[in-house]
């Protein structure tokens, strides 16, 4: 398996665009979560999702965030409009049944900038 | 809510030991021990994790306390390679949220 894919890997964009990440996790897999780093904060979880339904969205900074899983091999987190202090570098993984012990699988990462 | 404590960084020497400790002490008797690792540039990695024996893999070795409430990650010999935050993730009692606190930076020393 290529693993937990995330895309764009880099995007710049100005204040009050919409931004779109997208997220393929792993095959087989039945959790999927979105984090964010930044050096203030360091990581945090923004929504996971089980079973392609939004499980805990407790983490979502506002409104301007939306996340949508509408099948098991895609997620995407969205952000409109987007403010410079969403500049962070956001994660997405993949995992089986964390609570017993499965362990996530992260992406590489897609660091946004925003302007 | 349910935390763990680490050291904010530690220092080893190259092909030394390394022992990160981390206390959990809110663990519930079915929570799992959960260590991952943050290399420079890169996203999260799994290192290892274990219930209540200690544990072996490739990459480590988890020894946890009898009562559970604390747990000691080791590198047998740390290479620089090894220079990244290991995160002790918090009991997730039941939930299936990992979270990640400030973790330990281990800086390797040539």
């Amino acid at each position: 398996d290529a693993g937990v894919i995330q895309s764009p890997r880099h995007e710049v964009t100005e204040m009050g665009q919409e931004v779109t990440l997208r997220c393929k996790p792993i095959s087989g897999h039945d959790y999927l979560f979105w984090y964010r780093q930044t050096m203030m904060r360091g990581l945090e979880l923004l929504i996971y999702f089980n079973n392609n339904v939004p499980i805990d969205d407790s983490g979502m900074p506002e409104d301007r965030f939306s996340a949508k899983m509408p099948n098991a091999s895609f997620s995407t987190l969205k952000i409109q409009p987007s403010e410079p202090r969403d500049s962070a570098v956001y994660f997405c993984a993949s995992s089986l049944a964390p609570d017993l012990g499965g362990e996530l699988f992260f992406g590489e990462g897609s660091r946004l900038t925003v302007l | 809510d349910a935390k763990t404590t680490q050291p904010n960084s530690m220092e080893s020497n190259e092909e030394e030991p390394v022992h990160l400790p981390c206390n959990h002490s809110t663990i519930s008797g079915t929570d799992y021990i959960h260590w991952y690792r943050q290399l420079p540039s890169q996203g999260p990695e799994y290192v290892i994790h274990g219930l209540t024996s200690n544990v072996n893999n490739r990459m480590a070795s988890l020894a946890i306390a009898e009562d559970r409430k604390s747990s000691t990650l080791i590198l047998h010999r740390a290479t620089l390679r090894d220079a990244a935050v290991y995160y002790c993730i918090p009991p997730m009692n039941r939930d299936d949220k990992i979270i990640f606190g400030k973790g330990t930076r281990l800086h390797i020393l040539p």
